[in-house]
């Protein structure tokens, strides 16, 4: 099983400011097969980030995803109000899929 | 837009069993995978496994293996996941969420399912 380790577990920014998560995992991921999700509380997980880098349909600009291996980024350039939530990581290269245990953006 | 809806909150008796359905409207699930997660209350996200409505074929995480059931209804566009042998640990949301292909896998998973709260509890 992949395991996804994702860091920081808690960010606190302020709106308007950069956001950087990161994820790393236990092996390899082959033609970068990770997604990045945002959950809101009470809400279901919305897709962010597919194929490492790719923004889903109607996702703002200001969120990227990069990396590889590995190594792989979540960048928020600039934080809007409503970015403030949790945020996954996931693999899909292997089986079973695997979520990283997820880093929580916060109101600084 | 293809959204799923999911049935309604159940609550269980330990041993007994859940069937909760995901029913696609707006569109078709035949031509892709439907996964299942669940979220345990104040936890992260956990595959359970996936099907493909088009063709029948199912695949489990190991963990669940034996215990989760995944079935579809190519005519109305529903899948399903049934749990058995339930537990208090088996609390939690669970959620159905379309896969990008017909294929189990190197799926993302979007959209979602609004999620199904199953309580486990005597």
């Amino acid at each position: 099983e992949i395991v996804l380790t994702q860091s920081p577990g808690t960010l606190s920014l302020s709106p308007g400011e950069r956001a950087t998560l990161s994820c790393r995992t236990s092996q390899n991921i082959i033609s970068n097969f990770l997604a990045w999700y945002q959950q809101k509380p009470g809400q279901a997980p919305r897709l962010l980030i597919y194929g490492a880098s790719s923004r889903a349909t109607g996702i703002p600009a200001r969120f990227s995803g990069s990396g590889s291996g590995t190594d792989f980024t979540l960048t928020i350039s600039r934080l809007e109000p409503e970015d403030f939530a949790v945020y996954y990581c996931q693999q899909y290269d292997g089986s079973p899929k695997t979520f990283g245990q997820g880093t929580k953006l916060e109101i600084k | 837009q293809v959204q799923l809806v999911q049935s309604g909150a159940e609550v269980k008796m330990p041993g007994s069993s859940v069937k909760v359905s995901c029913k696609a409207s707006g569109g078709t699930l035949s031509s892709y995978a439907i996964s299942w997660v669940r979220q345990a209350p104040g936890q992260g996200l956990e595959w359970m496994g996936g099907i493909i409505p088009i063709f029948g074929t199912a695949n489990y995480a190991q963990k669940f293996q034996g215990r989760v059931t995944l079935t579809a209804d190519r005519s109305t566009s529903t899948a399903y996941m049934e749990l058995s042998s339930l537990t208090s640990e088996d609390t939690a949301v669970y959620y159905c969420a379309r896969g990008a292909w017909a294929r189990l896998e190197n799926n993302w998973f979007d959209p979602w399912g609004q999620g199904t709260l199953v309580t486990v509890s005597s």
